[in-house]
Formats: C-alpha cells, sequence, structure tokens
C-alpha cells in the first residue's frame, strides 16, 4: 500500500458525458502528479501540482482539467468523453524535498467509455 | 525532447535465471528511479538512485546509476513467477529539475 488513494475504482460512462477522479496523496506530500495509461501503453504525463498550485503540464488534452484543493487532495476532470479516453488514470504524490522526488503511486481508476 | 528508452521491449526468461535490463538517454540525469507495475496495478517503486556510479539494492534486485549519468541498469537474480510484469524506468533529467520522465517499460515474462 503506497499511502496515495484514488476513487472510484472503476468508471462506466457514456461518450460525451464528463466525470471527476479523485485522488489523496500521501501524508505529508504537496505534490500530485495524475498519468494516462491506455491498453499496452506507458505512463503518459498529464499534469502536475504542488501545494494547490499547477507546477507543469503534459500532453493534457483541454477537455481534461485538474485542480488541488487546501488539504491537498486532488480531482481531474475529464469532459466531452471520447471512447479514446477510455484508460487507467493514475495519480501520484512525492514529497518533493531536494533530490528525494520519488513518485508513489495510486492503484488507479479505470475509465470505460461506451 | 528528453527521452528514455528502455531495453529489451520484453523478455521470455526461465524461472530461475538472472534478468538484466536497461534504460538510457542522450542527456544527463540527476535522478533515477525503477519501478514494477502489475497488470491493471499502479506502479511500485522498487529502488531509487541518486548518485553517478551508485550500487542498490533491493532483495533480488539490483540498480546502478551510470558514470556518465546518461542511462541505469536493473538486474533480478533467480527470477521467480510474480516478477512478471513491466518494468518502468524513470528518472529526473538535470537540466529540467521538476519534470520527472518515464521511459516505455520492458514487459517481463517468467516461465515457470
Amino acid at each position: 500500500d503506497s499511502g496515495v488513494t484514488q476513487t472510484p475504482k472503476h468508471l462506466i460512462t457514456a461518450t460525451g458525458q464528463r466525470v471527476t477522479l479523485r485522488c489523496s496523496p500521501r501524508s505529508g506530500d504537496l505534490s500530485v502528479y495524475w498519468y494516462q495509461q491506455s491498453l499496452d501503453q506507458g505512463l503518459q504525463f498529464l499534469i502536475q501540482y504542488y501545494n494547490g498550485e499547477e507546477r507543469a503540464k503534459g500532453n493534457i488534452l483541454e477537455r481534461f482539467s485538474a485542480q488541488q484543493f487546501p488539504d491537498l487532495h486532488s480531482e481531474l476532470n475529464l469532459s466531452s468523453l471520447e471512447l479514446g479516453d477510455s484508460a487507467l488514470y493514475f495519480c501520484a504524490s512525492s514529497v518533493e524535498r531536494g533530490v528525494y522526488n520519488e513518485q508513489f503511486f495510486g492503484p488507479g481508476t479505470r475509465l470505460t467509455v461506451l | 525532447g528528453q527521452q528514455l528508452n528502455q531495453s529489451p521491449q520484453s523478455m521470455f526468461i526461465q524461472e530461475g535465471e538472472d534478468v538484466s535490463m536497461n534504460c538510457t538517454s542522450s542527456s544527463i540525469f540527476n535522478t533515477w528511479l525503477w519501478y514494477k507495475q502489475d497488470p491493471g496495478e499502479g506502479p511500485v517503486l522498487l529502488i531509487a538512485l541518486y548518485k553517478a556510479g551508485e550500487l542498490t539494492s533491493n532483495g533480488r534486485l539490483t540498480a546502478q546509476f551510470g558514470i556518465t549519468r546518461k542511462d541505469s541498469f536493473l538486474n533480478i537474480s533467480a527470477s521467480i513467477p510474480s516478477d512478471v510484469g513491466i518494468y518502468f524506468c524513470a528518472g529526473r533529467p538535470k537540466t529540467s529539475y521538476d519534470k520527472v520522465i518515464f521511459g516505455p517499460g520492458t514487459s517481463l515474462s517468467v516461465i515457470p
């Protein structure tokens, strides 16, 4: 158990809909990362938040957005969903202290768009 | 942009064999991380490396931070069926300290 929690574990929805994925980082970690992993693909970095502020952006679509709240939990919002958005979505957290920046991953949310 | 290459892309080995895989980059990295992902699960951190030349073990796993700082190696000794999964390397580039870049992964299959 990495200490990172994600809800829900599974999500099935229809094209055009909007969903929200939730992540709680490990206690003490200020940084949250979101990744997308399609079938048999690697990890695609979407976005990073640090202590409530957006720090880095990867290949995140305009239909996707995220935020990190004062209690440090984060939400990833996916809208106007398409079939190709079906994937595993992972959240990771990191303490980001000096060189110690290992990311610890949550169990993921499996999104299926029908 | 900065990219990590992992080789081999996939490997099939007999139980009990030793395994070697590597991760390379065209630029210098300050940190190397190795993760293992089981199907449908989140990646789990295996080993973290912070200094060039550093050799670190975690049970049957040993990883090294390459002297050139452009590569890293992961070895698994005496493989067992539960070693099956995808092994990702990740690194923090010297010139982009805020970023962590992941490699495409090496898929390991162990034949009992």
